[in-house]
């Protein structure tokens, strides 16, 4: 089974502080995606990898950054955390070629006060 | 315009009976592929269903069917017989381009709270 792990369930943060969130996957998936989640609006894209090194842009990349130095790692970078990225942040995983079905994590929801 | 529509905030229904959740999607791509995941309270996305566009049949899995309306751009979602473990968040979602294309990415609906009361 795939699994895919973020670092943290839950994450309490202030004001201007710098932010990780880790995503790990187990199933040498090619793609990873970070996505933050919000009352009414979905599931909205933040960055994704398809290879090492590799990012793209998203629907909503500003106030973010992300690093993939390994292929089974995602981080998603908060460079100085603000109020309104109080949010759930979800993580997934794809691999190219078949359906490209997105593997979750559990999600990490971040408040930063 | 939204490329993924689900018009339902919220649904009740009574433990084993048949409910649909609807979804309506906008693409000029010939290929595209569409999904449906489950989020219950816990917050982990759970893969439910998937259809092609090019699918001749409706997809099936277990008690969950997708109504696929290629021309009115449909993908209704039905679970047949609900449990109370189904009242969850359900999300519709939307891959464009081929398979063989690389990577791709979807694009989620708002998605609709399904509630199932004994």
């Amino acid at each position: 089974d795939v699994k895919v792990t973020q670092s943290s369930r839950y994450l309490v943060k202030r004001t201007g502080e710098k932010v990780f969130l880790e995503c790990v996957q187990d199933m040498d998936h090619e793609n990873m995606f970070w996505y933050r989640q919000d009352p009414g609006l979905g599931l909205r894209l933040i960055y994704f990898s398809y290879d090492v090194k590799m990012k793209e842009k998203g629907d909503i990349p500003e106030g973010y950054s992300v690093s993939r130095e390994k292929k089974e790692r995602f981080s998603l970078i908060l460079e100085s955390a603000s109020t309104n990225q109080t949010s759930m942040y979800l993580c997934a995983s794809s691999q190219t070629g078949k359906i490209n079905e997105q593997f979750f994590g559990p999600g990490t929801r971040l408040t930063v006060l | 315009a939204q490329k993924i529509t689900q018009t339902q905030p919220g649904m009740f229904v009574q433990e084993k009976e048949a409910v649909t959740l609807d979804c309506t999607y906008d693409t000029s791509d010939p290929s595209y592929g569409l999904f449906w995941y489950k989020q219950p309270s816990s917050g982990e996305m759970i893969f439910l269903i998937y259809q092609g566009s090019y699918d001749q049949q409706n997809a099936t899995e277990g008690r969950y069917s997708l109504n696929f309306q290629k021309a009115r751009k449909s993908a209704n979602l039905v679970i047949s017989a609900s449990q109370l473990g189904d009242s969850a968040m359900y999300f519709c979602a939307m891959r464009e381009g081929p398979l063989n294309s690389g990577y791709s990415t979807l694009t989620f609906g708002k998605g609709t709270m399904l509630l199932v009361s004994p």
